[in-house]
């Protein structure tokens, strides 16, 4: 198993609808997970830090799900600017810290 | 408040040949890292520094590849001697917090990049 895995898509997704993506990680350690999103030919910018408790940013909602080591990215009310790629991104603390990109998810929104 | 800054932006070399890129992190930032970015993946941390200090290299292909951080500010890596599969963008972060020792890692503010052609 990947230590961190994303459905690569493309999401062809019309606007206005929802989205969402999942992303699964091996490591039960992990301690801390965001979402980054990537423009074409852009560097990667932080879309939002993803809580135990779970956490909402206008159209954006990120869960955590610890049992089954997944987090997931809601969008709602799809525009056209949120075509992008989606990479999630998982922190292990401790002895051996390590940082993990997932490949991300590319995500297009139809007119 | 000034970004990352990396240079150059573009880069291109024969095989066997050496690079160096630069960064130079957001002022106050005390991590910084090395991502390769190859077409069509995620960055791979290639090294993280806490100051001068390097906190992992362990994905730094050690035999080619070499990063400084040597005033514990700005930063060099370095490639001698490049191979084809080395064609990548080179990403460098920094953040005002990173891991180890109980710390949380906090947001990772990116560079522009420096993209790479090995011929």
């Amino acid at each position: 198993r990947k230590e961190v895995e994303q459905d690569p898509g493309p999401f062809n997704v019309p606007e206005g609808a929802t989205v969402a993506f999942n992303c699964t990680y091996s490591n039960s350690a992990s301690q801390s997970f965001f979402w980054y999103r990537q423009d074409c030919r852009k560097e990667p910018k932080l879309l939002m830090s993803v809580y135990s408790s779970g956490n909402e940013d206008g159209r954006f909602t990120a869960q955590l799900n610890r049992a089954s080591q997944y987090i997931s990215l809601l969008i709602r009310d799809s525009k056209l600017s949120d075509s992008a790629t989606y990479l999630c991104v998982v922190n292990t603390l401790g002895r051996d810290d390590k940082i993990i990109f997932g490949k991300g998810t590319r995500l297009h929104i139809l007119p | 408040e000034a970004g990352v800054a990396q240079s150059p932006r573009y880069k291109i070399i024969e095989k066997r040949q050496s690079v160096a890129f630069w960064c130079n992190p957001i002022s106050g930032h005390a991590t910084l890292y090395w991502y390769q970015q190859i077409l069509g993946q995620g960055p791979k941390l290639l090294i993280q520094f806490q100051n001068n200090g390097v906190v992992d290299d362990s994905q730094l292909p050690k035999d080619r590849f070499s990063a400084e951080r040597l005033k514990g500010v700005d930063s060099t890596l370095k490639i001698q001697p490049a191979k084809l599969e080395d064609s990548a963008v080179y990403l460098c972060a920094s953040s005002s917090i990173g891991g180890g020792a109980g710390g949380h890692y906090n947001e990772q503010f990116f560079g522009p990049g420096t993209r790479l052609t090995v011929l």
